[in-house]
Formats: C-alpha cells, sequence, structure tokens
C-alpha cells in the first residue's frame, strides 16, 4: 500500500499550458515536501509546506497543504520545457528523520 | 560549496560480488540518510545515520546490507553477496545537525546506479 498517491503518473502537455499535480493520503503529516528530479540526477527541494492550509509561491509554482494536512498539490503556470522532470512529493512525520516518498508525475512539457 | 558527493555515479557487480557505496555529505551536515529508488518507484528510506550512530536502520534488509559514517570519512552503504534484485539508484541525502529534513528538506546527491549482472 502507497502511503502517499501522487497523481496523475505521467503529464504531457505544450509550452504554456497550466497543469496541477496532486499529492494525497489517508495519513496526516507534520510537513510535505516537493522535490524535482531530472534523469541520472538526485532529487532537488522546491518547497517545504509545515501549516495546515499554506500556500507559497515560487515564480511560477504555487503549492497548497491541504487543511488537514494530508495531501498538497503543485500548480505550474505557463509551463515551460525547463519545467520538465519528474516531480516527487514527501512526507514527513514528526521529527522522525526518514520521509515517505510518492511515486511522483513524470511531467513532459513540449516547446 | 561542495554539495553532497556519491561515488562511483555508475557500479556494476556480477552476482555473488561485494558493493560500496560512499557518501559524503555537506560542510557541516553530520547526519546522513540512504534511499533505493528501483525504476517507476519512489524513493524508499534505507537508513538514518549520524557520526559513529546508526539512528533509524528500519528500512534496511536485515541480511546482506550494512552501513557506517565513521568519525572520519564517507559514510559507507555496503552490499555483500549481490543479488539482480539490488540493481537500483541509490541516494544519499544529508542535513545539519539543528535543521531536521521534516521542516527544512533534505539535500541529496547525485546518486550510484548499481547494476548487477
Amino acid at each position: 500500500t502507497q502511503l502517499l498517491e501522487q497523481s496523475p503518473q505521467f503529464l504531457s502537455i505544450q509550452e504554456g499550458e497550466n497543469l496541477t499535480v496532486y499529492c494525497n493520503s489517508s495519513s496526516v503529516f507534520s510537513s510535505l515536501q516537493w522535490y524535482r528530479q531530472e534523469p541520472g540526477e538526485g532529487p532537488v527541494l522546491l518547497v517545504t509546506v509545515v501549516t495546515g492550509g499554506e500556500v507559497k509561491k515560487l515564480k511560477r509554482l504555487t503549492f497548497q497543504f491541504g487543511d488537514a494536512r494530508k495531501d498538497s498539490s503543485l500548480h505550474i503556470t505557463a509551463a515551460q520545457p525547463g519545467d520538465t522532470g519528474l516531480y516527487l512529493c514527501a512526507g514527513a512525520r514528526g521529527s522522525q528523520g526518514n520521509l515517505i516518498f510518492g511515486k511522483g508525475t513524470k511531467l513532459s512539457v513540449k516547446p | 560549496n561542495a554539495g553532497v558527493m556519491q561515488n562511483p555515479r555508475h557500479l556494476v557487480r556480477r552476482r555473488g560480488q561485494e558493493a560500496r557505496l560512499r557518501c559524503s555529505p555537506m560542510k557541516g551536515h553530520s547526519h546522513v540518510y540512504w534511499y533505493r529508488q528501483l525504476p517507476e518507484e519512489g524513493l524508499k528510506f534505507m537508513v538514518y545515520l549520524q557520526k559513529e550512530n546508526i539512528i533509524d536502520e528500519s528500512g534496511m534488509p536485515k541480511e546482506r546490507f550494512s552501513a557506517e559514517f565513521p568519525k572520519e570519512g564517507p559514510s559507507i552503504l555496503r552490499i555483500q553477496q549481490v543479488v539482480r534484485g539490488d540493481s537500483a539508484a541509490y541516494f544519499c541525502a544529508s542535513s545539519p545537525p539543528d535543521r531536521g529534513p521534516s521542516n527544512y528538506g533534505y539535500t541529496f546527491g547525485s546518486g550510484t546506479r548499481l547494476t548487477v549482472v
């Protein structure tokens, strides 16, 4: 059983389109993080959301943490080919050192 | 300011051989985490270490796998008598002692891709 479900698994869009990817769970997390991973590289942290209902913006990326701290979404406005990659969400539980990762959403933005 | 350094980037081993994966954390980071990523799978936690201590090894297979983080030198993930199912990308991450990953996230290395033939 996957603790963090990400959807969609794959997304292929044209440059300039908007998109939203989701990260859902039946469990409560103390924080949720989003990473982007390119082929052959390690994941790179984009954002950490800690408070239920929190919204964070990073240029064209908007991250939201659900009120109940069980889910999160990532919205990209006017996608660019440079946004192509695997987007991973990861949940933390309390002060534990390890994170629980979803399987990721593979995004392809075509010029 | 070097990031998390992992080597080798690619490692090929025959079944039954040993694999040693090395990780040097970022400067000032004393906490190291190892994750394994299989194709089409998310990252799975293996082990969390601080200098000379294993803090959490709940994700590590009981047999053939071991990890250490000595006082001096890199952290080592060791896989003895490798089997084909060990083929995966192994990532190391680090965090500083006063900024836990739950609030501040990890800095990952570029990974070691292990292929068992």
